[in-house]
């Protein structure tokens, strides 16, 4: 596509749900990362996926949070049991992570975001 | 490991005059260096890279950026400040094709 699709915008759930947020990264990019944001904070980091190889998971903040990305394109990122303190905007961006026609793209994309809020 | 600093959690800048947003970075080798905007209730919006080349390095907006090795810095600058720049600023490096580390952002506040 165009750019990063993420799915839903907006998510409502109660505490103690699960979450699956989606993310369809821009074709061809082979690096995908997901971010947090509180409202008008910075970037929290969760995970980083480049191409085949381990995710950088060192930014997930507990083992209830989970991500995968099938097929080296779309990403699901998992909350289980959800919990007030998850309540954030979502982001994810991808990259293309090489070079191009002699050009370097090393920066990343960023879809606008699922805003989940945990009631 | 790499790291990117921005010193100031907020700049607030008289509109017409010349702005300043900091930012410091750590990491191995060659740095790849970006500037990211992020207008209210939006997406963040990439304005301007250095990869290689010049160190002055122009983007979106009127905005540049100048690459400092010495002192390891990547300053974003914009001659003349309008209103409408209010925004959250990030900083953000990779090291060649690595992952990109962003900073924690600067709100830029332009006062009429």
């Amino acid at each position: 596509g165009a750019g990063v699709s993420q799915s839903p915008s907006n998510k409502v759930t109660e505490k103690g749900k699960d979450v699956e947020l989606r993310c369809d990264p821009i074709s061809g990019h082979t690096a995908l990362y997901w971010y947090r944001q509180s409202l008008g904070q910075g970037l929290e980091f969760l995970i980083y996926f480049q191409g085949n190889s381990a995710p950088d998971k060192s930014g997930l903040p507990s083992d209830r949070f989970s991500a995968e990305r099938t097929g080296g394109s779309v990403s699901t990122l998992t909350i289980q049991r959800t919990q007030q303190e998850d309540s954030a905007v979502y982001l994810c961006a991808s990259s293309l992570a090489g070079r191009t026609g002699g050009k370097v793209n090393t920066e990343a994309f960023f879809g606008q975001g699922t805003r989940l809020t945990v009631v | 490991a790499q790291s990117v600093a921005q010193p100031e959690d907020q700049v607030n800048v008289a509109e017409g005059n010349p702005l300043t947003v900091k930012c410091t970075y750590s990491v191995s080798g060659n740095p790849y260096l970006f500037w990211y905007v992020q207008y209210p209730n939006r997406g963040l919006q990439f304005l301007l890279k250095y990869i290689t080349g010049d160190n002055l390095v122009k983007g979106s907006y009127g905005f540049e950026a100048e690459f400092n090795k010495s002192q390891t810095s990547f300053h974003l600058k914009k001659p003349s400040a309008l209103v409408s720049d209010s925004a959250l600023y990030f900083c953000a490096v990779s090291g060649g094709y690595q992952k990109v580390t962003f900073g924690t952002g600067t709100k830029l506040q332009v006062i009429p």
